[in-house]
């Protein structure tokens, strides 16, 4: 079992860009990485839009992202360093959230599930 | 808005029965397995039911899911207080092209 843990500033000023990483770790890493099951993915929770599926990146570092993010959003993928990231530009209040890293468990994009989920961290947005 | 409607809360005695609803479309629940999860107070969601009915080891025979057409359903028995928590149900939407996620349930064991 793997488990994810989210790291990175917990407040961000409007118009600047939000970086988070997610450090995954325990005994079965090399394997999930080595895995094209394996979708390294972000969720955000905020009161005003509930559970919000960001987009997630696979172990050829090809990422696929929510398009109601507009080109705001960039997932990569460090294998050496067993983490993926989450850049997310022009931030406005309305990015304030809990940022959950998430591992979904299928090869193909419409398949799969969400487990398991880092414990979130939380990122406000303002001056 | 949501695009998977669920009822903002329900409620029931200890040792009880209750279900929550997701409401979709042909798009999303129609056409797609359905995942719920549960999060429980000031903690991250955990993974319930996957593929529609399907329980991850360890989750209790209690939680039980379905899905018929566009809507899937939790089923919950034997309520206990420590079930008290948010549920999520969870499909790919293929109008939008994203992973959607139902408003939530609030359960409160009376």
């Amino acid at each position: 079992q793997v488990q994810l843990q989210e790291s990175g500033p917990g407040l961000v000023k409007p118009s600047q860009t939000l970086s988070l990483t997610c450090t995954v770790s325990g005994d079965s890493v090399e394997s999930s990485f080595a895995s094209d099951a394996s979708h390294w993915t972000w969720i955000r929770q905020s009161a005003g839009r509930g559970l919000e599926w960001m987009g997630h990146v696979k172990n050829t570092k090809t990422a696929l992202y929510n398009p109601s993010l507009k080109g705001r959003i960039f997932i990569s993928l460090d294998i050496s360093k067993r983490q993926f990231s989450l850049r997310l530009t022009s931030v406005t209040a309305a990015d304030t959230a809990i940022y959950f890293c998430a591992r979904k468990s299928s090869s193909l994009l419409t398949r799969g599930w969400f487990d398991p989920w880092g414990q979130g961290t939380l990122v406000t947005v303002s001056s | 808005q949501s695009v998977l409607t669920q009822p903002p809360s329900v409620s029931a005695a200890p040792g009880q029965k209750v279900t929550i609803s997701c409401s979709g479309a042909n798009q999303n629940i129609g056409n797609n397995l359905v995942n719920w999860y549960q999060q429980l107070p000031g903690t991250a969601p955990t993974l319930l039911i996957y593929d529609n009915d399907r329980r991850p080891s360890g989750i209790p025979d209690r939680f039980s899911g379905s899905k018929s057409g566009t809507s899937a359903t939790l089923d919950i028995t034997g309520l206990q207080t420590g079930d008290e928590a948010d549920f999520y149900c969870g499909t790919w939407d293929s109008s939008v092209d994203a992973w959607v996620f139902g408003g939530g349930t609030t359960l409160t064991v009376l």
